[in-house]
């Protein structure tokens, strides 16, 4: 059983829709991502919390929302989506700078925009 | 900014050994190297950090060149559980310290 929790592990939503997507770490790390991996495209950065505190947003647009109650929840709320944005959206945790250790990844949520 | 990966796949008999490079236009503090087989979460498998320090697995070996700006992957004696994508990231060091991860280099090993 991995230390992340990513839910759900697929979601189909309309254009119109708001959803949340859900990670929970249990490994007492206090920094977390969010990555976007479409097909044929590299991992992207999208969200960077550290202690909670949102410290990087790699030019996402707005429709993204994301959301760090604890060290140990992040949320990713979406909002009128586009088609385009449909990929496999992975929540990761570290202790520490991620430069200079290893991430753990959440198996990932499966997202269709249709 | 983002590291270019190579080869972009193979295809290895059990037992064969591979190489799997990866490079940077960027001078860099670290290079990390994941795993992520078909439908799951990508794996840590090491980190190469400059001035020579590594952290990882066991069976897998990597280096890095920090005058390159390069690092590259050996997997040897290969099993049929190394098959998935390899990733590498690469960190430009700084107190953000985040990574850019290449496109990946899909390994397949048959029996």
């Amino acid at each position: 059983e991995t230390g992340v929790t990513q839910t759900p592990r697929h979601l189909v939503m309309g254009m119109t829709n708001k959803k949340s997507l859900k990670c929970e770490q249990h490994l007492g790390h206090n920094a977390m991502y969010w990555y976007k991996q479409s097909a044929k495209k590299p991992l992207e950065l999208m969200f960077v919390y550290s202690l909670e505190e949102r410290v990087e947003n790699n030019s996402v647009p707005s429709r993204f929302s994301p959301e760090c109650p604890n060290s140990s929840h992040l949320f990713l709320h979406l909002h009128t989506l586009q088609p385009e944005d449909s990929a496999l959206y992975l929540c990761a945790s570290s202790q520490g700078v991620l430069a200079n250790t290893e991430a753990f990844f959440g198996q990932g949520t499966r997202l269709t925009v249709v | 900014q983002q590291p270019v990966q190579s080869p972009q796949a193979v295809i290895l008999r059990e037992g064969e050994d591979a190489v799997i490079n990866c490079s940077s236009s960027k001078a860099l503090y670290s290079v990390h190297w994941y795993r992520q087989k078909h439908g799951e979460a990508p794996v840590f498998l090491m980190i190469l950090l400059k001035g020579g320090e590594q952290k990882g697995h066991e069976k897998i070996s990597a280096s890095f060149n920090e005058k390159k700006q390069q690092s590259s992957l050996y997997l040897t004696a290969s099993q049929l559980s190394y098959s998935g994508t390899y990733f590498c990231g690469t960190g430009p060091g700084g107190s953000q310290g985040n990574l850019i991860f290449g496109k990946g280099t899909k390994l397949s090993v048959k029996p």
